[in-house]
Formats: structure tokens, C-alpha cells, sequence
């Protein structure tokens, strides 16, 4: 157990919905990672946040958008969604920046 | 930009065998490298990792050793189980005032047999 958690487990949707994903750190990790697991594309860096404010973008659609809280949890939402759009969306969380610890995942699947 | 390159799979073994899955990087400044394994319907776990050249990280029989020269980063393990069963990824990070994200190679698939 990483000390990650992520709900939920599983959200199955349809196209052009909208749905959110949570992630609660390691307790004291102030950055916070999104990454996507497709088949076609592998693991993807979405983005970051240290500390509540956003550090880096990766290859997140505009269709897509995050935040983290006071209390470092973080929420990634997805919107309009499309078929490709289905995947595992990891989250991941740091204290030293270098070593970083993953959530279970959710797994998306929109139909 | 940084990308990670490892050897496509399947790798398929029998227990106790020896097992290298290689892993070549390039990359911007000086990166930080990491192995995670992927147990079939769980996240990714950090089995070890390396900081700077000739660090050696080891961790549950597994071994990796940081080669600046060869921009490698490959993963061995003198015997395997059937537990190994698993998706391997090697990986890197650069700390910068850009964030620091992990770039993953395509992973591994290591399949052991009984």
C-alpha cells in the first residue's frame, strides 16, 4: 500500500459526460501527479501540482482539468467525453520530488 | 525533450531463470531513474531506483545500474519467480522549475513459468 488513494475504482459513462477523480496524497506529500495508462498511448503525464498551485502541464487535453485543495487532495475532471478517452488515470504523489508513489487507479471506460 | 526506450515483450521465462529487461534514456540535464512494476490490476509500484551515474539501485532481488556513458538503465535478477509475473517500467525524472514528471518507457511484459 503506497498510502495513495483514488476514487473511484471504476466509472463507466457515456460520451459527453462529465465525471471527476480523486486522489488523497501520502499524508505530508505536497505535489500531486496526474497520469494517463491507455493501450495506444502508454503512461502520459497530465499534470502537476505542488502545494495547491499548478507546476507543470503535460498532454492534457483542454476537455480536461484539475485542481488540489487546502487539505492537498487533488480532483482531475474530465468533460465531453469520448470513446478514447478511456483509461486508467493514475495519480501519484511526492515529498522529495524525486521518488514518487502511486494511487490503485481508476479505471475509466465511457461508452 | 526526454523519452525512455525498453525492450518490447512478452519476456517469457521459467522460474529460476535469469532475467535483463534493457532500458535506454535520453534526456536534458542530469535524470533521475527509476524501475516500477506493474502487478496485473494494481498501480505502479517503485522497485528501485538511481540518482547519478554508477549508482546502483537494488531492491527484492532486482538490480539496475545508472551507466551515464551508455544512457542505460537496465533491470536483471539472478532468479526469478512466478510472483515476478508483472509489467516493468523503467523510467525518468529531471528536477526543474518545469515540474519534475516521470517519463515511462512502453513497459515490459514478463511472463515467469512455473
Amino acid at each position: 500500500d503506497s498510502g495513495v488513494t483514488q476514487t473511484p475504482k471504476h466509472l463507466i459513462t457515456a460520451t459527453g459526460q462529465r465525471v471527476t477523480l480523486r486522489c488523497s496524497p501520502r499524508s505530508g506529500d505536497l505535489s500531486v501527479y496526474w497520469y494517463q495508462q491507455s493501450l495506444d498511448q502508454g503512461l502520459q503525464f497530465l499534470i502537476q501540482y505542488y502545494n495547491g498551485e499548478e507546476r507543470a502541464k503535460g498532454n492534457i487535453l483542454e476537455r480536461f482539468s484539475a485542481q488540489q485543495f487546502p487539505d492537498l487532495h487533488s480532483e482531475l475532471n474530465l468533460s465531453s467525453l469520448e470513446l478514447g478517452d478511456s483509461a486508467l488515470y493514475f495519480c501519484a504523489s511526492s515529498a522529495t520530488g524525486t521518488e514518487q508513489f502511486f494511487g490503485p487507479g481508476t479505471r475509466l471506460t465511457v461508452l | 525533450g526526454n523519452s525512455v526506450t525498453q525492450m518490447e515483450g512478452p519476456v517469457t521465462l521459467s522460474e529460476e531463470a535469469f532475467l535483463t529487461i534493457n532500458c535506454t534514456y535520453t534526456a536534458t540535464g542530469y535524470p533521475s531513474l527509476f524501475w516500477y512494476v506493474q502487478y496485473p490490476g494494481e498501480g505502479l509500484q517503485l522497485l528501485l531506483k538511481a540518482t547519478k551515474a554508477d549508482d546502483k539501485g537494488s531492491n527484492k532481488g532486482f538490480e539496475a545500474t545508472y551507466r551515464k556513458e551508455t544512457t542505460s538503465f537496465h533491470l536483471e535478477k539472478g532468479s526469478v519467480q512466478v510472483s515476478d509475473s508483472a509489467v516493468y517500467f523503467c523510467a525518468l525524472s529531471t528536477l526543474g522549475a518545469a515540474g519534475n514528471k516521470l517519463t515511462f518507457g512502453g513497459g515490459t511484459r514478463v511472463l515467469v513459468k512455473p
